[in-house]
């Protein structure tokens, strides 16, 4: 168990819809990061979000969008889902330092889009 | 562009072979440079890690790796495997830039014959 909790584990729905993954960091860790592993484009970066604020974008598409709120958990809302956003969402954490720290990672959500 | 090359997708050995995976990058700027492994239906694990100083790092589970600055490579070995590392690995780097976004490999999976 790395600490970082993910909700929820599975998430089934339909094309067109809207869903909200939620993601609560190790204690004491600021920042948070999500990454999307599929099938065909392996393990990808999202977004990263460190104290509240965004901090780096990877390959987000436009229909997904994230926040950090004040108490440090975050969330990514993914809309006008397709079939090709199935996939598993992982979110990481680490702590504030100069950025030589590990990335510990959440058991995932798994969403499929019917 | 920034990108991490896992060589092997598929690896299948028997119990007691060694294994070595193989792990390039393209950043010409300095990296940290990770090992993570996703067991069967678990999210990812960190196996080892290098920042600086000794090029070969030891792990967990009897796993090193070693860094080969001038190759671009951090190979991941292990003398002998056994059934219980039947899983996927994953080879990440961190440029050290603003963000610290995680570049991962496409992943090898590895099928350990008892």
């Amino acid at each position: 168990d790395s600490g970082v909790t993910q909700t929820p584990k599975h998430l089934i729905t339909a094309t067109g819809q809207r869903v909200t993954l939620r993601c609560s960091p190790r204690s004491g860790d600021l920042s948070v990061y999500w990454y999307q592993q599929s099938l065909d484009q392996g393990l990808q970066f999202l977004i990263q979000y460190y104290n509240g604020e965004e901090r780096a974008k990877g390959n987000i598409l436009e229909r997904f969008s994230a926040q950090q709120f004040p108490d440090l958990h975050s969330e990514l809302n993914l809309s006008s889902l397709e079939l090709g956003d199935s996939a598993l969402y992982f979110c990481a954490s680490s702590p504030p330092s100069s950025g030589t720290d590990t990335q510990y990672f959440g058991p995932g959500t798994r969403l499929t889009v019917l | 562009a920034q990108s991490v090359s896992q060589h092997n997708h598929h690896v299948i050995l028997s119990e007691a072979a060694s294994l070595e995976l193989g792990c390039n990058y393209s950043y010409g700027g300095t990296v940290n440079l990770f090992w993570y492994v996703q067991y069967p239906g678990q999210h990812l694990q960190l196996l080892l890690k290098y920042f600086s100083g000794d090029p070969l790092v030891k792990g967990i589970k009897g796993f090193e790796a070693e860094f080969i600055k001038s190759k671009f490579s951090f190979n991941l070995r292990k003398p002998s495997v056994q059934w219980s590392d039947t899983a996927e690995y994953f080879c990440a780097v961190r440029p050290m830039d603003s963000s610290y976004k995680l570049i991962f490999g496409s992943g090898t999976r590895l099928l350990v014959r008892p």
